[in-house]
């Protein structure tokens, strides 16, 4: 099955600062989707990003899907940014059911 | 938020004995999702559905069972539970497949 590797797997910034998150794969995909998991276990998702770039508030994402990467960029961080970073993927997306594999993820810590 | 309720939120179980969990949606999305969370794997695919009655397997399917009768609901079932099925659950649900929403989980440990 597809791979998917996140880097760094943990990082600690001071708030106010910015963060970019990795996202490797071992194949094409076309469904990429990037989560956050807060300290309290819940699970928001924060882009569908295929392809391109999507900007949302203090958050933005690229992928680059002929290169088999997309980033996460966080400015300005914020404790609440403190968590779990997910990046999943699917290789074959038919335009139904989304049957995404997991990174392990990228766990933050915003410290004051 | 999307509309994802699972119950219980935690239990805690006897090797050997069965368990439900159930994931209410008020969404009324077509797809739903069961996955399972352990330290160092992410978030790994038990089984998922694409309509009442219609189910299929996932990345990790063995030793559980799914059931759709409504659109709103999606139980999942540990027939005999083991110590490894101790993990959190997350039912997730979508619509036309690309973007999915997780419920809050559910903490099972096995004893």
């Amino acid at each position: 099955g597809i791979q998917v590797e996140q880097s760094p797997p943990d990082l600690i910034l001071q708030e106010g600062a910015n963060s970019t998150l990795r996202c490797n794969f071992s194949d094409s995909v076309n469904n990429l989707q990037w989560f956050h998991q807060n300290p309290w276990g819940q699970l928001i998702n924060l882009f569908y990003i295929p392809s391109g770039t999507k900007q949302n508030g203090r958050l933005s994402a690229t992928t680059v899907a002929t290169e088999r990467y997309s980033l996460l960029y966080i400015s300005s961080s914020q404790t609440t940014d403190s968590g779990v970073y997910f990046c999943a993927v699917e290789r074959v997306y038919t335009g139904t059911a989304s049957k995404l594999t997991f990174g392990t993820g990228t766990r933050l810590q915003v410290t004051l | 938020d999307a509309g994802i309720t699972q119950s219980p939120r935690h239990k805690v179980t006897e090797t050997g004995t069965p368990v439900t969990l159930r994931c209410h949606q008020t969404e009324n999305h077509r797809y739903m999702y069961w996955y399972r969370q352990d330290p160092g794997h992410g978030l790994r695919l038990i089984h998922y559905s694409y309509g009442v009655k219609d189910t299929d397997k996932g990345e990790v399917s063995d030793g559980y069972s799914v059931s759709r009768s409504k659109t709103e609901d999606f139980l999942l079932t540990l027939e005999s539970a083991t110590s490894s099925q101790t993990s959190v659950y997350f039912c997730a649900i979508s619509e036309s497949g690309n973007t999915i929403y997780f419920g809050e989980g559910s903490w099972l440990t096995v004893v």
